[in-house]
C-alpha cells in the first residue's frame, strides 16, 4: 500500500539532537519535504530533497535515500521553541502531495 | 507581501448543512491547493487549482467540490455535511503547479476550523 510512517511523539532536552524518520511507499517519487506546524498553526517549509544525501540549513537537516524509501529530520541544539508537530511530505509520481500524519516534538528544559 | 489568507477562521455548522471556504493566495501565486487535517489521518490532499483549473482531485467524495476565480482565489465547498468532515481545511498556495514546482514550496494558510454538530 501507499503509506508515509513517521513516530507520532518524541522527547528530547534543550540544547540536545534529534532524529525524526519518515519512512515512505508511494506510487513514484518527485521529492519529500519536511514541514513544521506549531499548535493552532499553519504548517510552514522546512527543507526538501529530491536526491540521496543531506541537506543542511542551520540547525535543521534533512536526509533523503531513495533506494531505502527513508529520509530523517535532524534538529540540533534544540529550543524550547522547536516543540511542534514535524510532518513529512512526499511528492508522488501522479505530482499529488502525501503527507504523513506527524511527529509531535516535546522540548523539555 | 500578505501570506495567504483564508475566511472564515472558524465555522460551526449541523450535519446535512453546505459551507463555503474561500482562500487568497499570496499575490503572484496561481496554484493553490486545499487539505483536510484532521488528527487521526493527519493532512490529506483534496484537490488542486492553477489557473481556474483542477490538476489534481485527491481520494475525496464528490461532497467536496472546488473552483478557482481569475485573480487566483479559490474556493471550497463541502455540501451535505457530515459529523466526519469536522477538522481543519488548509489551503497552500505556490507559483508554479505542484508537479513543477521542484524545490519551490507551498505556504499555508492559516486554516478554516470547520466543526460539524
Amino acid at each position: 500500500g501507499q503509506n508515509i510512517d513517521q513516530p507520532t511523539e518524541m522527547t528530547a532536552t534543550e540544547g540536545a539532537i534529534v532524529q525524526i524518520n519518515c519512512t515512505y511507499q508511494t506510487s513514484g517519487f518527485n521529492g519529500l519535504f519536511w514541514y513544521q506546524q506549531h499548535a493552532g498553526e499553519a504548517p510552514t517549509f522546512l527543507s526538501y530533497n529530491v536526491l540521496d544525501g543531506l541537506e543542511e540549513k542551520g540547525r535543521f537537516s534533512s536526509f533523503l535515500s531513495r533506494s531505502k524509501g527513508y529520509s530523517y529530520l535532524l534538529l540540533k541544539e534544540l529550543q524550547m521553541k522547536d516543540s511542534a508537530s514535524y510532518l513529512c511530505a512526499v511528492r508522488e509520481g501522479n505530482n499529488d502531495m502525501r503527507f504523513g500524519a506527524g511527529t509531535r516534538l516535546t522540548v523539555k528544559p | 507581501k500578505a501570506g495567504v489568507t483564508q475566511t472564515p477562521r472558524y465555522l460551526i455548522k449541523t450535519r446535512g448543512q453546505q459551507v463555503t471556504l474561500s482562500c487568497s493566495p499570496i499575490s503572484g501565486h496561481r496554484s493553490v491547493s486545499w487539505y483536510q487535517q484532521t488528527p487521526g489521518q493527519g493532512l490529506q490532499f483534496l484537490f488542486e487549482y492553477f489557473s481556474e483549473t483542477q490538476r489534481n482531485k485527491g481520494n475525496f467524495p464528490g461532497r467536496f467540490s472546488g473552483r478557482q476565480f481569475s485573480n487566483s482565489r479559490s474556493e471550497m465547498n463541502v455540501s451535505t455535511l457530515e459529523l466526519g468532515d469536522s477538522a481543519l481545511y488548509l489551503c497552500a498556495s505556490s507559483r508554479k503547479p505542484v508537479h513543477s514546482a521542484g524545490r519551490e514550496t507551498q505556504y499555508f494558510g492559516p486554516g478554516t476550523r470547520l466543526l460539524v454538530l
